[in-house]
């Protein structure tokens, strides 16, 4: 099984420019969610989707836009990248919701650097 | 507003040693409370979870840990660490109208040979 596949694993941009983060489950979840993950700061919850065509903002939602178009994608976009966007993502998606019985299952990440 | 806190940053532990990583939650109601491991380079992996019941829960590896609700804390456990669990700790709570989890700010486990 694939389960949580994310693109690309890493990425450099310069400071203005924009990119999709993408990710795909095959497991048929209709919870996904994106984490950035900083030193020291633990994983952040920045967009989140309980199924298709119907997403919401988590904890730290400036800069980035989703959309939920069909079950098993869920991308991340950055508009206009700037350098505190330098992190790593991660996509994560459940059965049911990610804080009751569904058992969130991760992606390997996504290493971002902004310059 | 549900909370994680995790005091230590780092730990570490020789191989054959017990093991405790602790946590604590702020959550209104019972929560939903899950340990997850993360090793180098990779994603997150669920350890084991608590809803309910039993306060002791058992995971994978050999871990478990104990939901003790007037201390508010999680602890996950191990009697005796192996080099393998050399990783970084997540403890996280849910249950929260949104449904998402709240992470802590990690331990990382080194063991010393």
């Amino acid at each position: 099984n694939a389960g949580v596949t994310q693109t690309p694993k890493f990425q450099v941009l310069k400071t203005g420019q924009s990119m999709t983060l993408q990710c795909a489950q095959d497991m048929n979840h209709e919870y996904m969610s994106w984490y950035r993950q900083d030193p020291g700061m633990g994983l952040r919850l920045i967009h989140y989707s309980v199924g298709a065509g119907i997403t919401d903002q988590g904890e730290v939602p400036n800069g980035y836009n989703v959309s939920r178009s069909t079950t098993e994608d869920f991308p991340l976009r950055l508009l206009s990248a700037a350098p505190s966007q330098t992190s790593v993502y991660f996509c994560a998606s459940s059965y049911g919701l990610a804080g009751g019985s569904g058992e969130l299952f991760f992606g390997e990440g996504s290493r971002l650097t902004v310059l | 507003a549900q909370s994680v806190t995790q005091p230590d940053i780092h730990i570490t532990v020789s191989e054959g040693a017990s093991l405790e990583l602790r946590c604590n939650y702020s959550y209104g109601a019972t929560p939903y409370l899950f340990w997850y491991v993360q090793s180098p380079g990779q994603g997150l992996q669920l350890l084991l979870k608590y809803f309910s019941g039993d306060t002791l829960v058992q995971g994978i590896k050999g871990f478990e840990a104990e939901f003790k609700r007037s201390q508010s804390s999680f602890n996950l456990r191990k009697p005796s660490v192996h080099w393998s669990d050399a990783a970084e700790y997540f403890c996280a709570v849910g249950g929260g109208s949104q449904g998402n989890l709240i992470f802590g700010k990690g331990t990382k486990l080194s063991v010393k040979p």
